[in-house]
């Protein structure tokens, strides 16, 4: 199975902050990666679909890059409502796996 | 707006079969162009994939519960269900149901709101 590494764990981070997370694959996966947002008590969220795709209705300081092994989803300018868990996904091959989860909480 | 609801029993005797049906609401689960599929979080374990299958069959299970797991599809209620036999324990989790584009770009989309089932005697 690939296995997907977000670093970090967390961060504490302001608001108005730019924030990156990372994810890396343990092997090529294209672009065939996700990224969801997951706040406490709810589902998770997609934000970007594709890699660098963003979801309909997300807000553009939401943007994902990347290919291959090497991932980022940054967050522009964090908002109040941007403090969560968020999770990558690839979704090359079977079976699907999620990384272990980046806690993006207020400094 | 397509809508997925998780349900059925909250509480499971270790070996026994967990059983989740997922209502879909606001749309046809009928769609060659969608899968449907199952995804639990734990505290332990993270988010874990466990399968996904096409309204007309053709699961994928993760391999680390192939041998306990199996989906389908009822058509005429738009719902699809999971089995999980012989639990244990380390089965406790928030089980969500969700949809997954199958053509390329994937995407999963929507999800339910989890329903957490605990194993225990």
């Amino acid at each position: 199975a690939i296995q997907m590494t977000q670093s970090p764990s967390s961060l504490s981070a302001s608001v108005g902050d730019r924030v990156t997370i990372t994810c890396r694959a343990s092997q090529g996966i294209r672009n065939d990666l996700g990224w969801y947002q997951q706040k406490p008590g709810k589902a998770p969220n997609l934000l970007i679909y594709a890699a660098s795709s963003l979801q309909s209705g997300v807000p553009s300081r939401f943007s994902g890059s990347g290919s291959g092994t090497d991932f980022t989803l940054t967050i522009s300018s964090l908002q109040p409502e941007d403090f969560a868990t968020y999770y990558c996904l690839q979704d090359y091959n079977y079976p699907l796996t999620f990384g272990q989860g980046t806690k993006v909480e207020i400094k | 707006q397509l809508q997925l609801q998780e349900s059925g029993p909250g509480l499971v005797k270790p070996s026994e079969t967990l059983s989740l049906t997922c209502t879909v609401s606001g749309g046809s689960i009928s769609s060659s162009d969608y899968y449907w599929g199952w995804i639990r979080q734990s505290p332990g374990r993270g988010l874990e994939w466990i399968g996904t299958v096409l309204y007309s069959g053709g699961p994928n299970y993760n391999p680390s519960l192939k041998s306990r797991v199996t989906m389908s599809v009822d058509t005429s209620k738009n719902q699809f269900s999971l089995r999980l036999s012989f639990v244990t324990a380390a089965d406790t989790a928030v089980y969500y149901c969700v949809r997954r584009r199958g053509v390329t770009p994937n995407w999963f989309d929507p999800w339910g709101q989890g329903t957490l089932v605990t194993v225990s005697s």
